[in-house]
């Protein structure tokens, strides 16, 4: 059974920076592509970042510049990077799998909060 | 970028058939046939429902469907249960400057 579990959201003040991990079980982890979703109060899902097999790198405009997402195949871990965080980047942060050939996440974490407040 | 468009709201009565429709672009829904719905209950992670416009991954009720028509994609329950009282997401693979964008977001009532 494919199980990802985020860590490392906090409450962060403005300008701050903090780093996301995914752990994931129960799957080839080097086998697949990987991403960030995420939820803010009031407000949809919003995709966030993704990473392919070969380490190619996808974000949205609202992150561009700020985050950096990367993955450790050896500790079967994807990693979010995130700098400069703003009030607007306050939300739960989903870590999720893409199926081979996928343009769609299958398996989603149960998340991680971030707040970003003075 | 912009999100896909949704409804905010829909409501149904057990037993009845809803539509949530989900509009985007030539650049994404319109273009590609990468259209994804996801089921998201209150403090749940979001589950997939539909992927690549109309194909249900394995567990998911044959009562859930989806369908597509130029730049619109379409989710479809038939037969309400109060357990699919839940928001309702769709995506899309982009040609623009993202690879993928979400839809707004729909709420589902089950009266």
């Amino acid at each position: 059974e494919v199980q990802l579990l985020e860590s490392g959201g906090k409450l962060v003040h403005p300008g701050e920076s903090l780093r996301l991990s995914c752990a994931a079980s129960g799957v080839s982890f080097s086998s697949y592509g990987f991403g960030w979703a995420r939820l803010a109060p009031g407000r949809g899902l919003e995709w966030v970042s993704s990473i392919g097999l070969s380490y190619d790198t996808y974000y949205a405009d609202s992150v561009k510049g700020r985050f950096t997402i990367s993955r450790d195949n050896s500790k079967n871990t994807l990693y979010l990077q995130m700098s400069s965080l703003r009030a607007e980047d306050t939300a739960i942060y989903y870590c999720a799998k893409i199926p081979l050939s996928g343009r769609y996440y299958d398996f989603w974490g149960q998340g991680t909060l971030v707040t970003v407040s003075s | 970028q912009s999100a896909l468009t949704q409804p905010a709201s829909v409501s149904g009565s057990p037993g009845q058939p809803i539509t949530i429709s989900c509009t985007g672009t030539n650049s994404d829904v319109g273009g590609y046939n990468y259209v994804a719905w996801y089921q998201q209950h209150p403090g749940k992670a979001p589950k997939l429902l539909i992927y690549d416009v109309n194909n249900r991954p394995s567990g998911i009720a044959n009562r859930f469907s989806g369908s597509k028509s130029g730049n619109t994609a379409s989710l479809t329950i038939s037969g309400l249960q109060a357990e699919d009282e839940a928001d309702y997401y769709c995506s899309s693979y982009s040609r623009g400057s993202t690879a993928w964008v979400f839809g707004g977001g729909t709420k589902l009532t089950v009266l």
